[in-house]
């Protein structure tokens, strides 16, 4: 079964300054997709950014950005001159790419953004 | 376009009770997957459908079912509610396998 561990309960970053969240996991497929989730205290789940294994380029939306290490099973988020609504739970999630669209989260990461 | 809605935001049942919760996703969407989510455990994924049909379950027990109707909308229902079952339920819907599921802003179901 694949799971998914994200290291650093909280985080914290001074607002304009750039933060990185880690992301690891675990699986034996070739062929996946990995996630980054925004949860806000409306407790609404955002989608941040996508990755697909097969793709050795980084994805990229914007001020957020990954640094994608398949073999090491690495999926880090890298936020940019953070902003005030950045402030929320940021969940990793693992996708197969093989019949299911079952996602596996990890525990979450609180990123707190100071002025 | 719209996106994902749930039905209703917050539930207070008793124990022993039972809840349906409804989620209609995204116009064209034709997967729904539901979750739950609580302080303890996380996100837990419970079930998804595709076209009427359960196409996965994770590991809860038989309280838990859920359908798809022919127009993708979905309910779960849970049966003999116990206190361990409040939590957030999450409800996201999908365009396809190469496609991201997008969230509803889920139900909170509170059991007393």
């Amino acid at each position: 079964a694949q799971t998914v561990t994200q290291s650093q309960p909280e985080m914290s970053v001074q607002e304009a300054e750039t933060v990185t969240l880690s992301c690891t996991y675990d699986t034996s497929e070739s062929d996946y997709y990995l996630f980054w989730y925004k949860q806000p205290p409306s407790r609404q789940m955002i989608l941040v950014i996508r990755q697909e294994a097969y793709k050795q380029q980084n994805a990229t939306e914007n001020r957020f950005s990954v640094n994608f290490q398949k073999a090491a099973k690495s999926f880090s988020l890298k936020i940019s001159d953070s902003q005030l609504g950045d402030a929320a739970m940021y969940f990793c999630a693992y996708r197969s790419a093989y019949g299911s669209e079952k996602l596996v989260f990890g525990k979450g990461t609180k990123l707190t953004v100071n002025p | 376009k719209a996106g994902v809605t749930q039905t209703p935001r917050y539930l207070i049942k008793t124990r022993g009770q039972q809840v349906t919760l409804s989620c209609s996703p995204i116009s064209g969407h034709r997967s729904v997957s539901w979750y739950q989510q609580t302080p303890g455990q996380g996100l837990q994924f419970l079930f998804e459908y595709f076209s009427e049909t359960q196409r996965n379950k994770g590991n809860f027990p038989g309280r838990f079912s859920g359908r798809q109707f022919s127009n993708s909308r979905s309910e779960m229902n849970v049966s003999t509610l116990e206190l361990g079952d409040s939590a957030l339920y999450l409800c996201a819907s999908a365009g396809g396998l190469a496609t991201p599921q997008y969230f509803g802003p889920g139900t909170r179901l509170t059991v007393t």
